[in-house]
């Protein structure tokens, strides 16, 4: 069974408009969650984690991630998007007390258009 | 952040030969490694738990004998393929740290492997 949903698979914005990513993980016990971003050609980068505490997150370059613990969401944001945020997006989670492992999400392909 | 380097970043070998990937933490210890591996236009999907000292745990489907992994010190883990054929072409990812409740994990550049 999938753990780690992420809707869009692939998103076209113009520059300057907002973006709302989403993720949905399917456990039900206490869990880590992260957003990475993969630039072409380069490796993973971590845009921001959630551990505990306030459930928004701010992470590097603008962007922002809200745990939503009865929706069992990480929804990734940015209110405005710049051309060098075109990248590969992932949702990952931890899920504690079961193997400590992170797992994926498929990915966000976002496409920014000058 | 911590640092974890990769090499080689890429190779292309011959079908039935083997290949070693190495993964370092340069500025840390890490009793735990993970193995990824990523297919064109997909997520990274994980292959291997590999541990400081003793073996490594494979995810269902992963070929123990055919990904060997062996984590001899707390900086070095290495990956490798043996009697490599074309379906193995892929990127492989291995990350460190991240073994536990409230830690990072940081990752690699990633080796692609291309088997011809």
């Amino acid at each position: 069974a999938q753990s780690v949903s992420q809707h869009n698979h692939h998103v076209i914005l113009s520059e300057a408009a907002s973006l709302e990513l989403g993720c949905n993980y399917s456990y039900g016990g206490t869990v880590n969650l992260f957003w990475y971003v993969q630039y072409p050609g380069q490796h993973l980068q971590l845009l921001l984690k959630y551990f505990s505490g306030d459930p928004l997150v701010k992470g590097i370059k603008g962007f922002e991630a809200e745990f939503i613990k009865s929706k069992f969401s990480f929804n990734l944001r940015k209110p405005s998007v710049q051309w060098s945020d075109t990248a590969e997006y992932f949702c990952a989670v931890r899920r504690m007390n079961r193997d400590d492992k992170i797992i994926f999400g498929k990915g966000t392909r976002l496409h920014i258009l000058p | 952040g911590a640092v974890v380097s990769q090499h080689p970043s890429w190779v292309i070998c011959k079908s039935g030969t083997s290949v070693k990937i190495e993964c370092r933490s340069l500025d840390f210890q890490a009793t735990t490694m993970f193995w990824y591996r990523q297919f064109p236009k997909q997520s990274l999907m994980l292959m291997a738990t590999s541990n400081e000292g003793s073996k490594a745990t494979y995810e269902q489907g992963v070929e123990k004998d055919k990904f060997l992994i062996n984590h001899a010190s707390l900086t070095l883990s290495t990956l490798t393929v043996t009697s490599a054929h074309p379906e193995d072409s892929s990127f492989y990812i291995c990350s460190a740290g991240g073994g536990g409740l409230n830690t990072e994990a940081f990752f690699g550049q990633g080796t692609r492997l291309t088997v011809v």
